[in-house]
């Protein structure tokens, strides 16, 4: 198993452009998340999906969008890069609150620079 | 103030010592604990769950404390390949995780 993958390990961005971090488990996890994570600060949750077709915000959304049309795969959108979204960006999935074997995985990470 | 708070340290610790830390939680309501370890550069892994009891795990010691709010981790004879910032995380009664900062560890020869 590949666990939690995550395309691209780097990218640059000028402000205002738009781009899509690739992110997708092969564990079959109904839960995944994207997190990002800043100097000094804990992992925010950015947005969450419980599964397919479902998603909802988490503690900062404002500036992207996701979508999760398969188990597999949740992809983070930027609409429009500001460089107050320089960070490091970290995707992870998980069985749900309740089950066993409820350890979140993390994939390897996204450095995203705005300048 | 922040729900999850943690000594960001450095803790420098010799090998072969013992080294604790806390971490403090303000929602009484929160009902699941653990501890992640993050090599520099790299994903948060899980270390270990917390439970009510305290819990080991080879060199490591996780204790609770739901009066005072905290969560604590004790390393024994400290290796190398322990310095890593020790992430605390605690599940929320809405089930999303709150992360605290980190506690960097440095072992030392």
């Amino acid at each position: 198993n590949a666990g939690v993958t995550q395309t691209p390990k780097f990218q640059v961005l000028k402000t205002g452009q738009s781009m899509t971090l690739q992110c997708a488990q092969d564990m079959n996890h109904e839960y995944m998340s994207w997190y990002r994570q800043d100097p000094g600060m804990g992992l925010r949750l950015i947005h969450y999906s419980v599964g397919a077709g479902i998603t909802d915000q988490g503690e900062v959304p404002n500036g992207y969008n996701v979508s999760r049309s398969t188990t597999e795969d949740f992809p983070l959108r930027l609409l429009s890069a500001a460089p107050s979204q320089t960070s490091v960006y970290f995707c992870a999935s998980s069985n749900p609150p309740g089950t066993s074997g409820r350890e979140q995985f993390f994939g390897p990470g996204t450095r995203l620079t705005v300048l | 103030r922040k729900e999850v708070e943690q000594d960001p340290g450095p803790f420098n610790v010799p090998e072969g010592a013992t080294v604790a830390f806390n971490c403090t939680y303000s929602n009484s309501a929160s009902q699941s604990f653990f501890w992640y370890r993050q090599d520099c550069r790299k994903e948060p892994k899980l270390l270990m769950s917390v439970y009510s009891s305290g819990n080991e795990d080879g060199r490591f010691t996780a204790q609770l404390n739901r009066a005072s709010q905290y969560i604590s981790l004790l390393i024994r004879d400290s290796k190398l390949s322990d310095s890593a910032t020790y992430l605390c995380v605690v599940r929320g009664s809405w089930g999303k995780l709150q992360f605290g900062a980190g506690t960097q560890v440095v072992v030392t020869p």
